[in-house]
């Protein structure tokens, strides 16, 4: 099993711009989420998914939109990328049982100008 | 909706020396805590975690407490070893609303000296 894995692993952009952080996993787990991760801010809930075709908002959602047409991907798009989004994308999934481990992707470093 | 708060931000101890981390959360509906190791430069990873009908849980050098009448639960190392440097994250969830989504303290950074 590859487990999660996110792409690309670097990329910057220009404010204004647009793109989709790619997520797959292969564990076949239902819940799939989004985090961002700042210096001194830990890890902060951006978007999650129960199931293919569900999506809800987490705690910092504004500026991203995602989407769950399968139960292997969970792109993060961001429509006009802004400086404030600069920051490190994690990718997680588990099973639905949410006492169970959450399974983190390599994550994507993201700056944008 | 639930909010974790993670003491001390930063924790120099001298290896051998034993470390504790703490955490409090605000819901008493939160019945997972899970503890994150994140290496510099790496995805976070599990080394334990405890839920509510359990009051301790021990794994090696490594011990989780939990006082839900608190609302607190710290992380034990003992022995420490330099590989043991590295940033540690507190969770907590419940189901319900959230389903089950993990809040996250805002990380300790744990330096090891020898």
């Amino acid at each position: 099993n590859a487990g999660v894995t996110q792409t690309p692993k670097f990329q910057v952009l220009k404010t204004g711009q647009s793109m989709t952080l790619q997520c797959a996993q292969d564990m076949n787990h239902e819940y799939m989420s989004w985090y961002r991760q700042d210096p001194g801010m830990g890890l902060r809930l951006i978007h999650y998914s129960v199931g293919a075709g569900i999506t809800d908002q987490g705690e910092v959602p504004n500026g991203y939109n995602v989407s769950r047409s399968t139960t292997e991907d969970f792109p993060l798009r961001l429509l006009s990328a802004a400086p404030s989004q600069t920051s490190v994308y994690f990718c997680a999934s588990r099973t639905r049982d949410y006492s169970y481990e959450q399974y983190f992707g390599p994550g994507t470093r993201l700056t944008v100008t | 909706g639930e909010n974790v708060e993670q003491h001390p931000s930063t924790l120099s101890v001298q290896e051998g020396d034993s470390a504790v981390i703490k955490c409090t959360y605000s819901d008493s509906a939160s019945n997972y805590f899970p503890w994150y190791k994140q290496e510099l430069g790496k995805r976070p990873q599990l080394i334990i975690d405890i839920r509510s009908n359990v009051g301790e849980k021990k794994d090696q050098r490594i011990a989780v407490t939990l006082n839900k009448t608190a609302k607190h639960f710290s992380l034990h190392i003992t022995e420490t070893q330099p590989e043991d440097s590295a940033v540690y994250f507190c969770a907590a969830s419940s189901w319900g609303g959230s389903q089950g989504n993990l809040i996250f303290g805002k990380g300790t950074k744990l330096s090891v000296k020898p």
